[in-house]
């Protein structure tokens, strides 16, 4: 099972919207609707952030969200604070009844 | 409040074996499945393993088919990991996670580290 695809890094300035993509395949992201995020801070444990492509657990602010359009996800942070300076991970799914992460993305806040 | 804590972890020789715990606590054990997931230093997330809540099977990604075993005990509300034939690229910090129902990891462990090498 090859990792879904992710940019290897974004950056925003303080205020902005961005979106980190995550692309798969029909056996993964495209052929399921559970596609989650994850954001680690460096020398901490992962937390979910998006759960079901586009539902935020609680506690979660809702300057993230998240979609889904064929085989390619997406994670959009708007209103960019300095905290959200981390890694960002997608995870789905997939048809063996395995589950994939992304290579990871690493957002910086300029 | 919900809780997970990882033991277990630390040196060994290529081709040896370590057995990971997960203890958890603050949520109802045997409602969820649990994960284990890994990160090799410095590297990205790895779904390695995970067992439903009732252990009635369990999945693995391939690189450690064979080699590694997943399994728990739901009386004592502990997840664990057996690791043998361990590789070098089996080094990493091994978390422990549950599954929220939706097949998503909805809380972690802080991790606990394995190192293979000779």
């Amino acid at each position: 099972q090859s990792a879904l695809t992710q940019p290897a890094s974004v950056s925003g300035s303080p205020g902005q919207s961005i979106a980190i993509s995550c692309t798969g395949t029909n056996s993964d992201i495209g052929g399921f609707d559970y596609v989650s995020w994850y954001q680690q801070h460096p020398g901490q444990a992962p937390r979910l952030m998006i759960s079901d492509v586009t539902n935020r657990p609680s506690g979660v602010s809702d300057r993230f969200s998240g979609s889904k359009s064929g085989n390619t996800a997406s994670l959009t942070i708007s209103g960019l604070q300095a905290d959200d300076e981390a890694d960002y991970y997608c995870c789905s799914y997939t048809r063996s009844s395995t589950w994939v992460f992304g290579g990871g993305t690493r957002l910086t806040v300029l | 409040q919900v809780q997970l804590v990882e033991s277990g972890g630390g040196a060994v020789q290529p081709g040896g074996s370590l057995r990971l715990s997960c203890a958890a606590s603050g949520f109802t054990f045997s409602y969820n499945a649990m994960h284990w997931v890994r990160q090799a230093p410095g590297k990205g997330l790895e779904w390695v393993a995970m067992i439903p809540h009732d252990g009635s099977y369990k999945y693995y990604t391939d690189s450690v088919r064979g080699r590694f075993t997943i399994s728990r005990d739901n009386s004592k509300n502990t997840l664990y990991l057996q690791m043998d034939s361990l590789r070098v690229e089996d080094t990493a910090t091994y978390y422990c996670a549950k599954d929220s129902t939706h097949w998503d990891c909805d809380y972690w462990g802080q991790g606990t580290l394995v190192t293979v090498s000779s």
